[in-house]
């Protein structure tokens, strides 16, 4: 089983749709989560931290169910800004704990 | 904000050169790291710093070596490039020792090897 996996996409979706991405990851120790957004060309970006109680960022809504090890991230009413790749983030294993990257899931949203 | 820079967004450089990558944080973060990005394959972590001289090595350390002197910049460093290394070069950095904090990324170096 691969550290962290995502479905690549595409996610095709049309303004105002409501998203959803979920994450798998294997190190059943982790204890860090994050969702990173990467633009066409540019660096990923930090979208927000998961948290075990779930949060939540105005249309954003990120979940982590640590028994069945997996993140998921909600968007609401999607903008065409939210195009983008989004990346599910967890830390490795070993003392070091890096965080590992996934390879991310693309979304288009349409007019 | 976190500020991360790095020298060139666009480079070509040809089979045999010596190819030198450098990164500037502006945060006084203890952490940095490189990573390079390839369609397919994600993200990948070649090496990273804990502090000043230190360096340890990531999943895919072979055929670059890194150098930091001091604690803002974090150089990447192919000693030999080769046609395999033609990829995206992204410089991250993060304030805490442990290496689950936040990473802040610079805006990348398009590296292609001729």
């Amino acid at each position: 089983r691969k550290e962290v996996e995502q479905d690549p996409g595409p996610f095709n979706v049309p303004e105002g749709a409501t998203v959803a991405f979920n994450c798998t990851y294997s190190n059943s120790a982790s204890q860090s989560f994050f969702w990173y957004r990467q633009d066409c060309r540019k660096e990923p970006k930090l979208l927000m931290s998961v948290y075990s109680s779930g949060n939540e960022d105005g249309r954003f809504t990120a979940q982590l169910n640590r028994a069945s090890q997996y993140i998921s991230l909600l968007i609401r009413d999607s903008k065409l800004s939210d195009s983008a790749t989004y990346l599910c983030v967890v830390n490795g294993a070993g003392s070091q704990g890096n965080l590992i990257f996934g390879k991310g899931t693309k979304l288009s949203v349409k007019p | 904000d976190v500020k991360v820079t790095q020298s060139s967004r666009y480079l070509v450089k040809r089979t045999g050169e010596k190819v030198f990558l450098e990164c500037v944080q502006d945060m006084d973060h203890e952490n940095m790291f490189w990573y390079r990005q390839d369609p397919g394959l994600g993200l990948r972590l070649i090496y990273f710093s804990y502090d000043v001289k230190m360096k340890e090595k990531g999943d895919i350390p072979e055929g670059y070596s890194v150098s930091r002197e001091k604690k803002e910049r974090f150089s990447l460093i192919l000693e030999s490039a080769s046609t395999n290394q033609t990829s995206m070069y992204l410089c991250a950095s993060s304030l805490e020792r442990v290496g689950t904090d936040t990473q802040y990324f610079g805006p990348g170096t398009r590296l292609t090897v001729l």
